[in-house]
């Protein structure tokens, strides 16, 4: 079974601009879990999509949003980027039963360069 | 508040020896999941082990196992026999019932030399 994929996996944007990340589940997985890692901050919680529909959310601004496909892959976007959001960006995917054991399998990342 | 607390920013081990990584949480919902991830420098997090709060024994998988001591609210990691690909960032997770959020600690660097 073909693992999280993400694309890209580099990106360079600067100050002001927006970016698109995207994240392909393992088949099968209906929910996908976005996260911010920095040195700084470590790994953070962004949001979770399943079925279309946002279903949680960490304290982000709200110039991060997502959203997720009907076959559920499921992008991200910054707006008016700032160079705090240099960061590697993880997408993780589950089967979304919210059991307490859901295991979440990660994508390899997109690393973002702000400038 | 859901805390996980990794004191160990970095540890050495030779080749071929066991080694603990540490880790502590704080919650007050009495059923939770404990995740351990590990991450190459290549960025993906790689899962390791789980363990659930009612969970009677410790869990094994392979080379790791997880030390749990629900009572001292500890989660400990156990890689027997490193090996030198085991080199790498090593995180501890928890999900609560209530959040369902995923929460991670700060992670600890193992490097292993032969």
């Amino acid at each position: 079974k073909a693992g999280v994929t993400q694309t890209p996996r580099y990106l360079i944007k600067t100050r002001g601009q927006q970016v698109t990340l995207s994240c392909s589940p393992i088949s099968g997985h209906r929910s996908v879990s976005w996260y911010q890692q920095t040195p700084g901050q470590g790994l953070q919680f962004l949001f979770e999509y399943f079925s279309e529909t946002q279903r949680n959310k960490g304290n982000f601004p709200g110039r991060f949003s997502g959203r997720q496909f009907s076959n559920s892959r499921s992008e991200m976007n910054v707006s008016t980027l700032e160079l705090g959001d240099s960061a590697l960006y993880l997408c993780a995917s589950s089967t979304g039963d919210s059991q307490i054991q859901e295991t979440q399998y990660f994508g390899p990342g997109t690393r973002l360069l702000v400038l | 508040a859901q805390k996980i607390t990794q004191t160990q920013p970095g540890m050495f081990v030779q080749e071929k020896e066991a080694v603990t990584l540490d880790c502590t949480y704080d919650t007050s919902d009495p059923s939770y999941g404990l995740f351990w991830y590990k991450q190459p420098s290549s960025g993906e997090m790689i899962f390791l082990i789980y363990q659930g709060s009612y969970d009677q024994q410790n869990a094994t998988e392979g080379r790791y196992s997880l030390n749990f001591q629900k009572a001292r609210k500890s989660a400990n990691l156990v890689i027997s026999a490193s090996q030198l690909g085991d080199s790498a960032m090593y995180f501890c997770a928890m999900r609560e019932v209530k959040t369902d959020k995923l929460i991670f600690g700060t992670g600890t660097r193992l490097q292993v030399f032969p």
